[in-house]
């Protein structure tokens, strides 16, 4: 079983909408959740972190996080173009000094 | 404030050769780890260190080692190389707190003829 699970995609969305990116985990010991973004052909970059339960919000971006669930989410306002990428959800645990990440959702902002 | 930095950036090397690959943590950070991305398992992690010691290690073969300087700047060798081992070889820097943000370097795009 996989320890972080995304949906593969593509989520294809019209720019200018809210895109929606949705992670589960299987690890209740996890306590801090992570997004990255990744371009095609480059490394990942942090966009969010998220401890607690609840909603928050960077910008465009909102981290959402249900503990009780298993259940981390991105949502993305705005959706630009240059929103295009693979988004990739991570789980760390503490103790562990590792991060599970999920294998990514592909997201496609349409012009 | 410089960011990870990985070197080299491009690798290839023959099946049965030995790679070591760089890593300079962000300036405060003592925590390294590293991971394997491809494009059919996603982000595999490999070891974390700290200190110079290490701490966790992932599920690969004995091949795949590491190690940190007392600078926190990490290398990670892969011996014997095999086809399987192209990918791209992250590292990720972060401080040792709870939470624990990662950043990572550019990655290693290191391919196995």
């Amino acid at each position: 079983q996989k320890e972080v699970e995304q949906n593969s995609g593509p989520l294809s969305v019209p720019e200018g909408a809210i895109a929606s990116l949705n992670c589960t985990y299987s690890d209740r010991g996890s306590q801090s959740f992570f997004w990255y973004r990744q371009y095609s052909g480059k490394s990942p970059e942090l966009i969010m972190s998220i401890y607690s339960n609840g909603d928050k919000e960077d910008g465009r971006f909102t981290a959402q996080l249900n503990k009780a669930s298993q259940y981390v989410s991105l949502l993305i306002r705005d959706s630009q173009p240059s929103d295009s990428a693979t988004y990739l959800c991570a789980a760390f645990t503490s103790g562990t000094y590792k991060y599970i990440f999920g294998t990514g959702t592909r997201l496609k902002v349409l012009a | 404030k410089a960011g990870v930095t990985q070197t080299p950036r491009y690798l290839i090397k023959t099946r049965g050769q030995q790679v070591t690959l760089s890593c300079s943590p962000i300036s405060g950070h003592r925590s390294v780890s590293w991971y394997q991305q491809t494009p059919g398992q996603g982000l595999q992690f490999l070891f974390e260190y700290f200190s110079e010691t290490q701490r966790n290690k992932g599920n690969f073969p004995g091949r795949f080692s590491g190690r940190q300087f007392s600078n926190s700047r990490s290398e990670m060798n892969v011996s014997t190389l095999e086809l399987g081992d192209s990918a791209l070889y992250l590292c990720a820097s972060s401080m040792d707190t709870t939470p624990a943000e990662a950043f990572f370097g550019q990655g290693t795009r290191l391919t196995v003829v």
